[in-house]
């Protein structure tokens, strides 16, 4: 079970604007940086923010995401088919000194 | 390029010990803390393991605190988990990751436990 909460299923269509949650508590996120990974099956996570809105080099400004209190959403504008993945947050927690993962949004593009 | 390569997974019985290695190119191997997560087959991101830089902290997750030992030798740019005691809910792709948040990722190696 995580401690991270996302919710398991998000969706749009190509253009559109979806957001993922990403709740947790004072010992994580609300203390320490937030992640964003991208999964697609068969293939390597990728990081798409890292310290809560950074982007890395090559990841699209579609992406973005913010930070508040013990909360956390990521935001994909101009939602293309090629977003179609599963999206991870990520904390360190304090209290447990380890990386928490939240449980994971499988995106869909309709 | 940042490349890293994870090798050693396989077929072990419950109870077996397996090793993996990541073998890590394209940045200061010795100036990264190192990690590992895991997979298990339907389910999602499971942070496994960090070492720091310098090899002298290391942190577990508690489902295998005790069993696995992750460890790193600057001098061949690799990174190892040692697994021990291996059980059926192990059984997932493994990777290896820069830096404790995941900076890079390996493409994964599977580990299944299996009689």
């Amino acid at each position: 079970q995580s401690v991270l909460t996302q919710p398991p299923s998000a969706s749009g269509t190509p253009g559109q604007r979806v957001t993922i949650s990403c709740s947790g508590s004072s010992s994580n996120i609300g203390s320490n940086y937030l992640y964003w990974y991208q999964h697609l099956p068969g293939t390597a996570p990728k990081l798409l923010i890292y310290r809560n809105d950074q982007r890395p080099s090559g990841v699209p400004d579609r992406f973005s995401g913010s930070k508040s209190g013990t909360s956390a959403s990521l935001a994909i504008s101009g939602l293309r088919s090629e977003d179609e993945a599963d999206y991870y947050c990520a904390a360190w927690d304090d209290s447990l000194s380890g990386l928490l993962f939240g449980g994971g949004t499988k995106l869909d593009v309709l | 390029e940042v490349q890293l390569l994870e090798s050693g997974g396989g077929l072990v019985p419950p109870g077996g010990s397996l090793r993996l290695s990541c073998a890590a190119s394209g940045f200061i191997f010795s100036s990264s803390a190192m990690s590992w997560v895991r997979q298990a087959p339907g389910k999602g991101l499971e942070w496994v393991s960090s070492i720091s830089a310098t090899g002298g902290r290391t942190f577990y997750a508690d489902s295998v605190k005790g069993r696995f030992t992750i460890s790193r030798d600057s001098s061949k740019n690799t990174l190892y988990l040692q697994m021990n005691s291996l059980r059926g809910d192990d059984t997932a792709v493994y990777y290896c990751g820069q830096e404790i948040w995941f900076e890079n990722w390996g493409q994964g190696t599977l580990v299944t436990v299996s009689s």
